[in-house]
C-alpha cells in the first residue's frame, strides 16, 4: 500500500527565508507524486507534480520539489518565504494502476511565516 | 466558472437526520471523488465514481451513499447522521486515463457540523 509521511505538523520560518517542508514516501509501484496548498476555508490546489520525467520539478508561487528515489524522498522548497505562503501544505501518492486510482494523502504541513 | 463546485458550503444539522450535499464538474472529467477531511486536517479518500459507475469505496459506513446521475455530477446522501460524521467534505474531479499526470481538481468544501 501506497503512503506519505510529512514530517513536522507545523513549519515556522521568517519572511524571506527558505521553506523546506518534507514529505517522504511508501509505494510498490513507481509512485506519482503531488504538493497541494489549502489556503484557510478553501479547497486543495496542485503547486506541482512529479510523473517520472525531470527529478526536479517546478510549481506555482516560486515553489519547487525533487523527487529523490534512494531517499524515498519529495520535499517541498521555496527559496524565500512570503507572507501569502502562510497555508496548509498536503504530500500525496498516486496509486498510479489505471482503473483504480486515488490519491493519497499526508497528514499535512501548516506553514506559518513570521514577519 | 468555477469548475468543481460544492453545495451547500456549509451545513449545520441535528443527530439523525438525513442531509444532501451535491458537486458538480465542467471540465469535462470522467472521475469524480468525495474526500472526508477531519479536524486534524487528515484527508481520506470515501469513494470514486468513472463515468457513473463506483470504482473505489474505502469501507465508509453504508449511512454514506454516493449517487451519480451523470459523470458530471456527484452527490453525496449521508442517513442518520452523527456527531462523528463533524468535517469538511470535499469533491474532486479528474480525468482518469491521466489522473496520475495531472492530479485532481477539487472543490472548495462542504463544512457539515452535526450537533
Amino acid at each position: 500500500a501506497q503512503s506519505v509521511t510529512q514530517l513536522g505538523s507545523h513549519v515556522s520560518v521568517s519572511e524571506g527565508a527558505l521553506v523546506l517542508l518534507r514529505c517522504n514516501y511508501s509505494s510498490s509501484v513507481p509512485p506519482y507524486l503531488f504538493w497541494y496548498v489549502q489556503y484557510p476555508n478553501q479547497g486543495l490546489q496542485l503547486l506541482l507534480k512529479y510523473t517520472s520525467a525531470a527529478t526536479l520539478v517546478k510549481g506555482i508561487n516560486g515553489f519547487e520539489a525533487e523527487f529523490k528515489k534512494s531517499e524515498t524522498s519529495f520535499h517541498l522548497t521555496k527559496p524565500s518565504a512570503h507572507m501569502s505562503d502562510a497555508a496548509e501544505y498536503f504530500c500525496a501518492v498516486s496509486d498510479n494502476h489505471f482503473g483504480n486510482e486515488k490519491l493519497t494523502f499526508g497528514t499535512g504541513t501548516r506553514l506559518t511565516i513570521i514577519p | 466558472d468555477t469548475a468543481v463546485s460544492q453545495t451547500p458550503k456549509y451545513l449545520v444539522t441535528q443527530m439523525g437526520n438525513d442531509k444532501s450535499i451535491k458537486c458538480e464538474q465542467n471540465l469535462g472529467h470522467d472521475t469524480m471523488y468525495w474526500y472526508k477531511q477531519d479536524s486534524k486536517k487528515f484527508l481520506k479518500i470515501m469513494f470514486s465514481y468513472n463515468n457513473k459507475e463506483l470504482i473505489i469505496n474505502e469501507t465508509v459506513p453504508n449511512r454514506f451513499s454516493p449517487k451519480s446521475p451523470d459523470k458530471a455530477h456527484l452527490n453525496l446522501h449521508i442517513n442518520s447522521l452523527e456527531l462523528g460524521d463533524s468535517a469538511v467534505y470535499f469533491c474532486a474531479s479528474s480525468r482518469l486515463s491521466t489522473a496520475s499526470n495531472y492530479g485532481y481538481t477539487f472543490g472548495s468544501g462542504t463544512r457539515l457540523t452535526v450537533v
